[in-house]
């Protein structure tokens, strides 16, 4: 079955400090691939997406995912997290065409002052 | 301009009761989607509005729920008979392609909705 994994629940980093959540899927082909932020009260927010072309793609807040097809996953980085990164983030997937993005559980993320 | 907009932003209601949820996408967007966040879970995909398209209602959980979008634009999400278990967190999203899923997604801020 089609599933997508951020085996992270929750995780907490130092202010300044680099970051990687996980993000594993399961498709039998290489699907869109989307991670979302979501800040308390706030709705989800995209932060990037994959498509196609360059495995390493830039989004805003100055985050970068990898997506590694031998691996089937998609993470999420960023060399020095700020005070305001703290929030939920999603991976999501979706297959070409399809109506459906699937969502993970979700990583909360705490920032250590 | 606006993005989506959602009311109420809090529903309490009792066991029993029917609720509606309003959404207004981005004004041009032809896609509408309804999901629902469960505490500490991820997003469940509800239903899928594309332009006159017959909609995907493949995740309403049961006959319960429906959707309806009203030309082309708002759409209500009615829950009837509400259980204590469909409190949630209730989001709608636009796209502005009719492609489905694989165009980005412009979430609101969600309806909050507590079953006593």
């Amino acid at each position: 079955a089609q599933s997508v994994t951020q085996p992270d629940i929750h995780i907490t980093v130092s202010e300044g400090a680099s970051l990687e959540l996980r993000c594993n899927y399961s498709y039998g082909a290489t699907p869109y691939l989307f991670w979302y932020v979501q800040s308390p009260g706030q709705g989800l927010q995209l932060l990037l997406k994959y498509f196609s072309g360059d495995t390493l793609v830039q989004g805003i807040k100055g985050f970068e995912a990898e997506f590694k097809r031998s691996q089937s996953s998609f993470n999420l980085r960023k060399p020095s997290v700020h005070w305001s990164d703290a929030a939920e983030y999603f991976c999501a997937v979706a297959l070409s065409g399809a109506s459906k993005i699937i969502f993970g559980s979700g990583t909360r993320l705490s920032i250590r002052p | 301009g606006a993005g989506v907009s959602q009311s109420p932003s809090n529903k309490v209601t009792e066991k029993g009761k029917d609720v509606e949820l309003r959404c207004d996408p981005i004004s041009g967007h032809t896609a509408l989607y309804w999901y629902r966040q469960s505490l500490g879970q991820g997003l469940e995909f509800l239903i899928y509005f594309q332009g006159n398209s017959a909609p995907d209602k493949s995740g309403l959980p049961s006959d319960r729920f429906s959707a309806e979008r009203t030309g082309g634009s708002v759409s209500t999400l009615t829950i009837q008979r509400t259980q204590q278990e469909d409190s949630a967190v209730y989001l709608c999203a636009s796209s502005l392609m009719m492609a489905g899923g694989t165009e980005t997604q412009y979430f609101g801020p969600g309806t909050r909705l507590l079953v006593l």
